[in-house]
């Protein structure tokens, strides 16, 4: 039983350049967060998405956006990147309802700006 | 002020001793609750859920105080691989979760 995989593990990209992250949720799961964790810092929310839309937004600028296709996979788009955007992107997969269990990180794709 | 909050520690624990921490809350209308340990450069994992009567789960003991607005985590016995940092996580009204920056606990020899 696969858990969460996400692509690619580590990047490194240059200001103002663009990215894209892939997240596969676990089996059986349909909704997929973004977090973004910065060093010495908590995972702070990005998005979710259910159902191919966008549930719920965290406090981050529209250069993040993101997409889920009808196999729940996910992907996260960051434009125009900043510096401060070098940071840990982690997804984790749910199953839609009150009891959040079964909610599972995968291990993050570790991104650079330079 | 945040959301979530937590001591930074890190707390150093001498192998075999306790440790406890807190996290604290803003939100009344917060849900449910639940301990995350991160290890370095992973991700978060699942340690535990909190709930209103207080659990247990081996060595480790959550409690929460809706009065007061936090929950507690404390680990007996350390043991070197409790080394980590302890992530408290929140779920708020809108099903959101919100992650605290988390506590370090180093136990040592």
């Amino acid at each position: 039983d696969a858990g969460v995989t996400q692509s690619p593990t580590h990047l490194i990209k240059t200001r103002g350049q663009q990215v894209t992250l892939r997240c596969s949720p676990k089996s059986g799961h349909d909704t997929v967060s973004w977090y973004q964790q910065a060093l010495g810092q908590g995972p702070q929310f990005i998005f979710q998405y259910y159902e191919e839309e966008e549930r719920q937004r965290g406090n981050f600028p529209d250069r993040f956006s993101g997409h889920q296709y009808p196999n729940y996979s996910s992907e996260l788009n960051v434009n125009a990147l900043l510096l401060g955007d070098s940071a840990l992107y982690l997804c984790a997969s749910s199953l839609a309802g009150p009891s959040n269990y079964g909610y599972t990180f995968g291990s993050g794709t570790r991104l650079t700006v330079v | 002020r945040k959301e979530v909050e937590q001591d930074p520690g890190p707390f150093n624990v001498p192998e075999g001793a306790t440790v406890a921490f807190n996290c604290t809350y803003s939100n009344s209308a917060s849900q449910s609750f639940f301990w995350y340990r991160q290890d370095c450069r992973k991700e978060p994992k699942l340690l535990m859920s909190v709930y209103s009567s207080g659990n247990e789960d081996g060595r480790f003991t959550a409690q929460l105080n809706r009065a007061s607005q936090y929950i507690s985590l404390l680990i007996r016995d350390s043991k070197l691989s409790d080394s980590a940092t302890y992530l408290c996580v929140v779920i708020d009204s809108w099903g959101k979760f919100q992650f605290g920056a988390g506590t370090q606990v180093v136990v040592t020899p």
